[in-house]
């Protein structure tokens, strides 16, 4: 069975700081993946989504940025983080091109001093 | 354009009370619609969907019908618990690389 990972569950950073945070999928062979942020009480923003290695579409310009380096593998990065990057960051993964649901990780809950 | 419009909260409710959130849409094709909950801390998990027109998705109780004449996709339960507080999520897919997911529905069942 597939399943995602996401990591670390929690990270306080300050102000200016680098940012770095995985996701794997295992199970599956070249999914879509997704970068979501949620700000507290808030519903779900899109961040970023690939559909393959290398391939980036970024929704919102902003301070963040996404790789992709392996099939499996989603990177969200920031050279320098901002006091309003904090929020709950979640990753998904859906099979390809088709109407079958996106499945999600357990979130990075990241705060920003 | 595709978007997903469901009900503000927050809603509360009494143990064993009839849930209904509602759940429209707007779709340029033939969507597979989704319910998703999230618990406190956690990720989304995928409740219920449905593929076509009339489908019924259902699970732990939950249940959604597909309706295109109104473009709906209200999810209901009997009787609810206690364990089932927890912001609900509507969403839709039309097979490319989006989701559109509505703004989340937090309910609050009291014993």
């Amino acid at each position: 069975s597939q399943t995602i990972h996401q990591w670390p569950a929690t990270l306080v950073q300050p102000v200016g700081s680098p940012l770095s945070l995985e996701c794997t999928v295992e199970g599956t062979s070249n999914p879509n993946l997704y970068w979501y942020r949620q700000a507290a009480g808030r519903g779900l923003q899109l961040l970023f989504y690939s559909v393959g290695i290398g391939q980036i579409s970024s929704e919102v310009p902003q301070n963040l940025s996404a790789s992709r380096p392996q099939d499996r593998q989603f990177i969200l990065s920031s050279k320098k983080l901002l006091l309003s990057d904090s929020g709950f960051y979640l990753c998904a993964w859906k099979g390809g091109n088709s109407n079958q649901p996106q499945h999600f990780g357990d979130g990075t809950r990241l705060s920003i001093l | 354009g595709n978007s997903v419009t469901q009900m503000e909260g927050p809603v509360t409710l009494s143990e064993e009370a009839f849930l209904t959130i509602n759940c429209t849409y707007t779709a340029t094709g033939y969507p597979s619609l989704f319910w998703y909950v999230q618990y406190p801390g956690e990720g989304l998990q995928l409740l219920l969907k449905a593929t076509k027109a009339d489908d019924k998705g259902s699970n732990k109780g939950f249940e959604a019908t597909y309706r295109k004449e109104t473009t709906s996709f209200h999810l209901e339960k009997g009787s609810v618990q206690v364990s089932d507080s927890a912001v609900y999520f509507c969403a839709l897919s039309e097979g490319g690389n989006q989701f559109y997911f509505g703004t989340g529905t937090s309910l609050t069942v009291i014993p």
